[in-house]
């Protein structure tokens, strides 16, 4: 069965500081790997990774991708509370191709002033 | 670009009454439309995925006669949620995907329904 998990589940921490965020999965037919941010609404789309060892960046916030080890980490450097929301990562279903996303259970991260 | 419209953003009915949240992509056309439920504290819970045209696939443990879907046109689909109840409460989020980057979906703002 297709699975997602992340780690940790919540995080606090300061302005400032650096976060590494991780998520690992399990799914035939890998195709890519989705991170989402989610503050009070709906999530909004940060990266897609396809690809190994290649960094994906914006602004403070940088993904990459391991498929050897079946895993993704998502940096935040230099945090500030804006940053403050549940991080979500999340894989196209395996066996099937219509789009279908597998969600993990998210990091909720909270940036303290 | 890739905007999707949600709406309504909140909701409060009585029980027994039914509720319709539309879901429009704004600016490209969505060939996959995807309903979901969250509940506090909790990830994103899948209910239904469903194409333009076609009848919409229901995720185990949904009840398709409970929440009806409609994809009339490649930029609206509607969920309707029949005889609420307070148990329906919750937060239900709308999602499309294009036919370009199929693996990438572009969230509404979420509906709150509460069912007194």
């Amino acid at each position: 069965e297709d699975k997602v998990v992340q780690s940790p589940l919540s995080l606090v921490v300061h302005e400032g500081d650096t976060v590494t965020l991780n998520c690992s999965y399990e799914v035939t037919n890998f195709r890519s790997l989705l991170w989402y941010k989610q503050e009070k609404k709906a999530p909004t789309f940060l990266f897609m990774l396809t690809s190994s060892g290649i960094e994906k960046k914006s602004g403070r916030l940088s993904s990459i991708l391991d498929k050897k080890e079946l895993s993704s980490i998502l940096n935040i450097t230099a945090t500030q509370t804006g940053d403050s929301a549940i991080y979500l990562c999340a894989v196209p279903h395996g066996s099937s191709n219509t789009g279908k996303l597998i969600f993990g259970q998210g990091t909720t991260l909270q940036v303290k002033p | 670009g890739a905007v999707v419209s949600q709406h309504p953003s909140w909701v409060i009915c009585k029980s027994g009454t039914s509720v319709k949240i539309e879901c429009r992509s704004l600016d490209f056309q969505a060939t996959t439309m995807f309903w979901y439920r969250q509940f506090p504290k909790q990830s994103l819970m899948l209910m239904a995925t469903s194409n333009e045209g076609s009848k919409a696939t229901y995720e185990q443990g949904v009840e398709k006669d409970k929440f009806l879907i409609n994809h009339a046109s490649l930029t609206l689909s509607t969920l309707t949620v029949t005889s609420a109840h307070p148990e329906d409460s919750s937060f239900y989020i709308c999602s499309a995907s294009d036919s370009f980057s199929k693996n990438i979906q572009y969230f509404g703002a979420g509906t709150r329904l509460s069912v007194l």
